[in-house]
């Protein structure tokens, strides 16, 4: 099966850029979502078709994907930002969405 | 505005069985291909398995652990999604939400919208 790797944590100070990276084989050639997910609530898409943003999503927040490693941006961070953070695809192979190993960011 | 309000959860024993609902409002049910996510505490999210609307099949996909064990359905009628949860086991220990598909001027994309709040499955004896 399809395998998303993330990094645990990420700590990032405010005003400054967090990236957080998810890394699959040949992900560059999927379509990549990312989530926002805060203690206690469910999560919410901030990034969608690698690069795209929901309406209400901050600027703040871009995307990138190619080769093995897609990769979420958020600039300017907030102390709103600290959330845990998942990215997702979807595996063609066997008709399963499949999510990343989660990336709890941390504002300093 | 959507809402997506699940229900069902409960505290069962190794084995035994359970009933998920997700009533849903404020969007067009019919054309809606619906998943059920999960998350174990303290863990990350995991999907379990996906509908489509009855117009492109209405057919099923299951993640692995659940295949065989799980079935999902829907009533259109009643706008509600639901999961059947037989044999259950104490890794089936989660908050299970219920998600749509995103769809934005007339595209839909492999990503999850419109979450609901979650309902908690503890499976223990």
């Amino acid at each position: 099966s399809y395998v998303l790797t993330q990094p645990p944590s990420v700590s990032v100070a405010p005003g400054k850029t967090a990236r957080i990276t998810c890394g699959g084989n040949n992900i560059g050639s999927k379509s990549v979502h990312w989530y926002q997910q805060k203690p206690g609530q469910a999560p919410l898409l901030v990034i969608y078709y690698d690069s795209d943003r929901p309406s209400g999503i901050p600027e703040r927040f871009s995307g990138s994907n190619s080769g093995n490693t897609a990769t979420l941006t958020i600039s300017r961070v907030e102390a709103g930002d600290e959330a845990d953070y998942y990215c997702q695809v979807w595996d063609t192979n066997s008709d399963h969405y499949v999510f990343g190993t989660g990336t709890k960011v941390t504002v300093l | 505005e959507v809402q997506l309000v699940e229900s069902g959860g409960d505290l069962v024993k190794p084995g035994g069985s359970l009933r998920l609902s997700c009533a849903a409002s404020g969007l067009t049910f019919t054309n809606a291909w619906m998943s059920w996510v999960r998350q174990a505490p303290g863990k990350g999210l995991e999907w379990v398995g996906r509908i489509k609307s009855k117009t492109d099949s209405g057919t099923t996909d299951y993640a692995a652990p659940v295949q065989g064990r799980f079935s999902i359905s829907r009533d259109d009628s009643k706008t509600t999604l639901y999961l059947q949860m037989n044999s259950l086991k104490t890794e089936d220990t989660a908050v299970y939400y219920c998600t749509t598909r995103y769809c934005s001027d007339g595209y839909c994309y492999s990503a999850l919208d419109n979450w609901g709040q979650g309902t908690l499955v503890i499976v223990s004896s």
